[in-house]
This record gives C-alpha cells, sequence and structure tokens, in this order.
C-alpha cells in the first residue's frame, strides 16, 4: 500500500494567518490527492480533489497543489470555523490511503 | 439532494458480528460505488472496502478481507457492512461514502457514521 504522511501533526496559528499542510506519498501518484476536514463528532467533509481542483462551495481561501509525491493544503486566511483536523487521502491505486491528520488549533 | 443515512449505535461482544446499514438517496443508487471508513476513537482515518451496486463486485483492503462483507439492495437503496469476529480494537465510527465516479475514488458525500463498541 502506498503511504501518506502529514506534517506537522499539529499546527497552532491565529486567525487571519496563512498556513499550510504537507502530504507526502511513499510512491508517486501523480494528482489523485483529495483533502478533507474534519470537526468533532462530524463526518470529513471533501475539500480539495485531484490535488488542486476546490469543491463546489468550498470557500477559496482553501487551496492545494502539488503533484507526484509532495502535496500541500494551503488556508491563506484563517478563520474560526477553519479549526478543525485535516487530512490527505490517496486515490491513485485500489488501496485507497490517508494521512494521519494534521490537527489545526487555535494559538 | 445526496443524502447517505446510517444506522444506529451498535455495542457488540468480542467474537460477535456487527452489520452497519447505508441508506442513500438524491441520486441514481447504481451509478456510484459506496466505500467503507472507519476511525478508531482520537484516530485516522482507515479505509476498508468498496462495493459496485451495479454488480455487486467488491474490493476490500487486505487488512479485513476474510472478515468483512459488503453488500447492496438496490431495491430498499441500501448498502450493508458485516464485520465479522470482532475485537475490541474494532470499536470505531463506521462510516460509508460515496466516490465521485469509478475511477476517481474521492468521496463527495459521507453518511453521518455508526458507532460500533465492542466489549465484554
Amino acid at each position: 500500500d502506498i503511504q501518506m504522511t502529514q506534517s506537522p501533526s499539529t499546527l497552532s496559528a491565529s486567525v487571519g494567518d496563512r498556513v499550510t499542510i504537507t502530504c507526502r506519498a511513499s510512491q508517486t501518484i501523480s494528482t489523485w490527492l483529495a483533502w478533507y476536514q474534519q470537526k468533532p463528532g462530524k463526518a470529513p467533509k471533501l475539500l480539495i480533489y485531484e490535488a488542486s481542483t476546490l469543491e463546489s462551495g468550498v470557500p477559496s481561501r482553501f487551496s492545494g497543489s502539488g503533484s507526484g509525491t509532495e502535496f500541500t493544503l494551503t488556508i491563506s486566511s484563517l478563520q474560526p470555523e477553519d479549526f478543525a483536523t485535516y487530512y490527505c487521502q490517496q486515490y491513485n491505486s485500489y488501496g485507497i490511503t490517508f494521512g494521519q491528520g494534521t490537527r489545526l488549533e487555535i494559538k | 439532494q445526496v443524502h447517505l443515512v446510517q444506522s444506529g449505535a451498535e455495542v457488540e461482544r468480542p467474537g460477535a458480528s456487527v452489520r452497519v446499514s447505508c441508506k442513500a438517496s438524491g441520486y441514481t443508487f447504481t451509478g456510484n460505488y459506496i466505500h467503507w471508513v472507519r476511525q478508531a476513537p482520537g484516530q485516522g482515518l482507515e479505509w476498508m472496502g468498496w462495493i459496485n451496486p451495479n454488480t455487486g463486485g467488491t474490493n476490500y483492503a487486505q487488512k479485513f478481507q476474510v472478515r468483512v462483507t459488503m453488500t447492496s439492495d438496490t431495491s430498499i437503496s441500501t448498502f450493508y457492512m458485516e464485520l465479522g469476529t470482532l475485537r475490541s480494537d474494532d470499536t470505531a465510527v463506521y462510516y460509508c461514502a460515496r466516490a465521485f465516479s469509478t475511477l476517481h475514488y474521492y468521496f463527495d458525500y459521507w453518511g453521518q457514521g455508526t458507532l460500533v463498541t465492542v466489549s465484554s
């Protein structure tokens, strides 16, 4: 299976900050990568697919980039509702795998 | 609008089996694969497998190969995931999730989750 490694595991930031989360794949996955946001007690919510395509309805302060093995999720100006846990997911192969998650907390 | 509504919480003994249901609405039932993903308390997301509602074909993660069965019932637009020989580390929230397409296995809609607790 392809391993997905996110960094950092925890990120402390303030409202208005620009933040970046990184996701690395153990082998190339082209751009078959999605990002999700999860809040406590809720199901994950799709933010970005194909590494950089914003899902309908997701605010434009979220953006994704990368290809091959290295990917980033950027939030350009943090809003209070953005404090949550973020997961990357590769769907290049039949063995779908997720990163371990990045918890974004208020500084 | 698309909805995936899952069955309620379950408490099971070690060694037992559990079946979780996921009722789909708002789209063509046979148009999208359904995947199952679980999340242990305080942990990350773990993919379990998928079912093709058109053919009944399945693909399971190797870890769950011998213990999981995914099925669907087109007549009532419902998917099922059965996990057998339960252990305490199977305690988790189980989600069904719709794959965007048969080629792109990212998940655009999720069920609300079903907590399965395994305890003696």
